[in-house]
């Protein structure tokens, strides 16, 4: 079945640090892939995505490049701040089975210090 | 006024309680999701519903049970709780036309079963 796998947290930056979140996935065919974030309390937010192979999501400085040949997509960030401190979902929606279900990565949390 | 409201936001109840959870939407979205999160276990699907009278199994259903009652409410019931179900609770939305893959969360509902 369809499975996405991220790097364990905690990850801990220095602000204006650069990020590097490791997102890598399994399905079939080229699933459409999202990156979510999480904000302490809330619920998840979009924070960007990519349809297909090649394609780069980008938002709030953020940027993740689908790549089939790698089966991944690794979020980064030139320079974090402290306010980008939240947890950040992988997800991927497969073609197949109908609907926009999405199969989820465990999450990272990024804690940014001053 | 948020698009996606869950209700209550934290809920602390017995083993053996029926309890419910409430999902109303003002996104005028067909689709409906419910998920729980768990610590290092991301978010996995219980149920999904892409209408009113169209109601889907998720990964993990097994002790849940869900009432569309219309288009924008979506509930989620524990008909006799146990403490392996506590965790956040999120109601979540998507639009039903093609290239719609957005999916707007609730801001969760805290449960704990003692």
């Amino acid at each position: 079945g369809d499975s996405v796998t991220q790097m364990e947290g905690p990850v801990t930056l220095s602000e204006e640090a650069f990020l590097t979140i490791n997102c890598t996935y399994t399905a079939t065919g080229y699933p459409s892939l999202f990156w979510y974030v999480q904000y302490p309390g809330e619920g998840l937010q979009l924070l960007l995505k990519a349809t297909k192979a090649d394609d780069k999501g980008s938002n709030k400085g953020f940027e993740a490049t689908y790549r089939k040949e790698t089966t991944s997509f690794h979020l980064e960030k030139g320079s974090v701040q402290v306010s980008d401190s939240a947890v950040y979902f992988c997800a991927l929606r497969a073609l197949t089975g109908g609907g926009n279900k999405l199969t989820f990565g465990t999450g990272t949390q990024l804690k940014v210090e001053l | 006024d948020a698009d996606v409201t869950q209700t209550p936001r934290n809920r602390i109840t017995k083993t053996g309680k029926r309890i419910m959870l409430e999902c109303s939407q003002t996104k005028g979205h067909d689709r409906m999701y419910w998920y729980r999160q768990d610590p290092g276990l991301g978010l996995r699907l219980i149920y999904y519903s892409f209408d009113v009278k169209d109601i889907n199994k998720g990964e993990i259903s097994d002790g849940y049970s869900v009432s569309r009652q219309a288009q924008a409410k979506f509930s989620l019931s524990l008909e006799s709780a146990i403490p392996n179900q506590t965790a956040l609770y999120f109601c979540a939305t998507s639009a039903q036309e093609a290239g719609a893959y957005e999916q707007y969360f609730g801001p969760g509902t805290r449960l704990t079963v003692t």
